[in-house]
């Protein structure tokens, strides 16, 4: 039972435009949120986080928004651009697990951003 | 370096072979994770260790999967007789704390024919 989904294995979007990743997830005990960047043949890099008592975070060009009551998160990313090209990953870890944050991953979104 | 690295880059392995993947953290960092991640899928949680101490190895799929952190440090991620579902990368990650965010290193794609 996956408890992290993202349900779009893909997306494309024009330079300039605006790209909404999407992320549901199911364990309630989840306390705080993760986007990560994975380029090919890399590992994932830290994007932005954001904790369950806010429900928005700000970071330049990144957004994510936090829905606690439909267990919805979404990564907005205003100006796109083309170097933005990669799979992100949502992630997820609850404070149930003690001092070990190991996180729960969604499948990842392709995020195709066309010049 | 400044990130963590991770050895080999690439690994081919005859099934039935043992195979050992290393990490190295960045220095100063107590907590250290490691995952695997399936063609096509999330990274999923394998194993956990605060300075030497593995606190948590109920991501482990088998009894044949076998990891250690004796000086705190440097991570030995050891898998032995693998098998065709072996086959996938392994990240290794670390944080100053457990409650911070991870770093990630590139990971090992093990290959087993």
């Amino acid at each position: 039972d996956q408890q992290v989904k993202q349900n779009s294995p893909s997306l494309s979007v024009q330079e300039g435009r605006i790209s909404i990743l999407n992320c549901d997830y199911t364990n309630s005990m989840f306390d705080y949120f993760l986007w990560y960047k994975k380029y090919p043949a890399e590992g994932p890099t830290f994007l932005i986080s954001i904790s369950s008592i806010k429900d928005k975070n700000e970071d330049g060009r990144f957004t994510v928004f936090l829905n606690k009551s439909a267990k919805h998160l979404s990564l907005h990313i205003v100006p796109s651009q083309p170097g933005d090209s990669a799979v992100y990953f949502c992630a997820a870890s609850d404070f149930s697990s003690g001092s070990a944050r190991q996180l729960t991953f969604g499948s990842g979104t392709q995020l195709t951003v066309l010049p | 370096g400044a990130g963590v690295s991770q050895s080999p880059r690439y690994k081919v392995a005859k099934r039935g072979q043992d195979v050992a993947l290393r990490c190295d953290p960045i220095s100063g960092h107590v907590s250290l994770f490691w995952y695997q991640q399936a063609l096509g899928q999330g990274p999923e949680f394998l194993t956990y260790f605060q300075n030497e101490a593995q606190l948590d190895k109920s991501g482990l799929p088998s009894d044949r999967f076998f990891a250690e952190r004796p000086e705190g440090s440097v991570s030995t991620l050891k898998i032995q007789r693998t098998q065709q579902e072996d086959s996938a990368v392994y990240l290794c990650a670390s944080s100053f704390l457990g409650n911070t965010e991870a770093f990630f290193g590139q990971g090992t794609r093990l290959t087993v024919v």
